[in-house]
């Protein structure tokens, strides 16, 4: 089956960039999806098609994608963006969507 | 305003069945893909079941294959998947997501991302 690797935690400081990974296999190949989960909250989309943001979601969110691995990256962080973030892609070859293992992002 | 509400979620015991709802409303439900995605406590998120908008095509995560079902009412405008043979590893918050679609043709598929979720609904197995 296809796995999706990330970082169990990233910490950061106001201000700062925060950058996750997301590791796969050819990863590069297909587009990749990003949500935000806060706490007790469901999943938010962040962004879709490896870097493009949904209607109402900060520019200082961003993404890319090559080779195995895709990264969201997080800009000038707020206290707000504190949550755990989830990539996603469907894999062709089982015919399943597939998460990510989830990074939570901390500000310091 | 697009919404998406799951019910259904309860306790029940290891080998019971339970089926959960989404009552979708504000979009074109007919017109869109659907998915189920669980989380159990303290842990990622995990794919269960997506059903195309046609009813055409029903995928499932292999550990619910055979014991799961999906489906749809258009003219409800509601989700369904029955849960059958629970056990705890079943026990988790299952969301209701709306998928992005971008065909309509009801032969074809084109998996993509999910843009709205609900609040998620609470199914606990245990004895």
């Amino acid at each position: 089956s296809y796995v999706l690797t990330q970082p169990p935690s990233v910490s950061v400081a106001p201000g700062q960039t925060a950058r996750i990974t997301c590791g796969g296999n050819k990863i590069g190949n297909i587009n990749v999806h990003w949500y935000q989960q806060k706490p007790g909250q469901a999943p938010v989309l962040v962004l879709y098609d490896d870097s493009d943001r949904p209607s109402g979601i900060p520019e200082r969110f961003s993404g890319s994608n090559s080779g195995n691995t895709a990264t969201l990256t997080i800009t000038r962080v707020e206290a707000g963006d504190e949550a755990d973030y989830y990539c996603q892609v469907w894999n062709n070859d089982s015919e399943h969507f597939v998460f990510g293992t989830g990074t939570k992002v901390t500000v310091l | 305003e697009v919404q998406v509400l799951e019910s259904g979620g309860g306790l029940v015991k290891p080998g019971g069945s339970l089926r959960l709802s989404c009552a979708a409303s504000g979009f074109t439900f007919s017109t869109y893909s659907m998915n189920w995605v669980r989380q159990a406590p303290g842990k990622g998120l995990e794919w269960v079941s997506s059903i195309s908008f046609s009813s055409g095509f029903k995928y499932y995560t292999d550990s619910v294959k055979g014991r799961f079902t999906i489906s749809r009412d258009n003219a409800k405008n509601s989700l369904y998947l029955q849960m059958n043979n629970l056990s705890a590893e079943d026990t988790a918050v299952y969301y209701c997501a709306r998928e992005v679609t971008s065909t309509s043709d009801p032969t074809a598929y084109t998996p993509s991302y999910f843009d709205y979720w609900g609040q998620g609904t609470l199914v606990t197995v245990s004895s």
